[in-house]
């Protein structure tokens, strides 16, 4: 049984680019989580999808933006890239009651 | 203040110790998470509990709701337990964690 999936896992930007990230959950999880961790500090919540709609946003811009898709997974998508943006985003999947929660391995984001 | 809060920040030890980690939380939850993050990103969960006490192995999880504080114990400590340990919580009006700035450990053999 797959755990959560992402892709890539490493990538390499310039500033003032776009990406797009990407998450598969768990099978048998219907809800995505997205995190921010940077170097050295602990995650932050960026984001959950439900039900193909954004359910809950953390302290994020508008630059961050996602995506369900009918078969639970998930794309984060950061506009406009800054330098400040590099870090290792996760991806967690769980039921909507949080049960079974799973993370990811993340993928590491670089602007240079 | 963080509405969730760990201590220490760095622990070295040395193989064999008995260790404890700390979490401290402000807020309402429905349980409280323990992970471990190995270098290179990958989290792993370890514990959930939203009262008493769990165990796995060499791993001892409690949380006390009343005083809101969780720890997380090794005992036998082993170089491989070497990574960052990071409660979370899970909040009553929400469905997201909460996390704190993590554990450093490193155990030396």
């Amino acid at each position: 049984d797959a755990g959560v999936t992402q892709s890539p896992t490493h990538l390499i930007k310039t500033r003032g680019q776009q990406v797009t990230l990407r998450c598969s959950p768990k099978s048998g999880h219907d809800t995505v989580s997205w995190y921010q961790q940077a170097l050295g500090q602990g995650p932050q919540f960026i984001f959950q999808y439900y039900e193909e709609e954004e359910r809950q946003r953390g302290n994020f811009p508008d630059r961050f933006s996602g995506h369900q898709f009918p078969n639970y997974s998930s794309e984060l998508n950061v506009n406009a890239l800054l330098l400040g943006d590099s870090a290792l985003y996760l991806c967690a999947s769980s039921s909507r009651t949080g049960y079974g929660y799973t993370f990811g391995s993340g993928t590491r984001l670089t602007v240079v | 203040k963080n509405e969730v809060e760990q201590s220490p920040q760095n622990l070295t030890a040395q193989e064999g110790e008995f260790i404890t980690i700390n979490c401290s939380y402000s807020v309402g939850i429905s349980a409280l998470h323990w992970l471990q993050q190995h270098p290179g990103g990958g989290i792993v969960s370890l514990f959930m509990l939203s009262s008493g006490k769990k165990k796995h192995g060499r791993l001892i999880a409690t949380i006390n709701i009343q005083e809101k504080h969780s720890s997380l114990h090794i005992t036998a400590s082993h170089p491989r337990d070497s990574a960052v340990y990071i409660c979370a919580a899970w909040g009553t009006s929400g469905s997201r964690l909460t996390f704190g700035e993590g554990t450093q450990l490193t155990v030396n053999p």
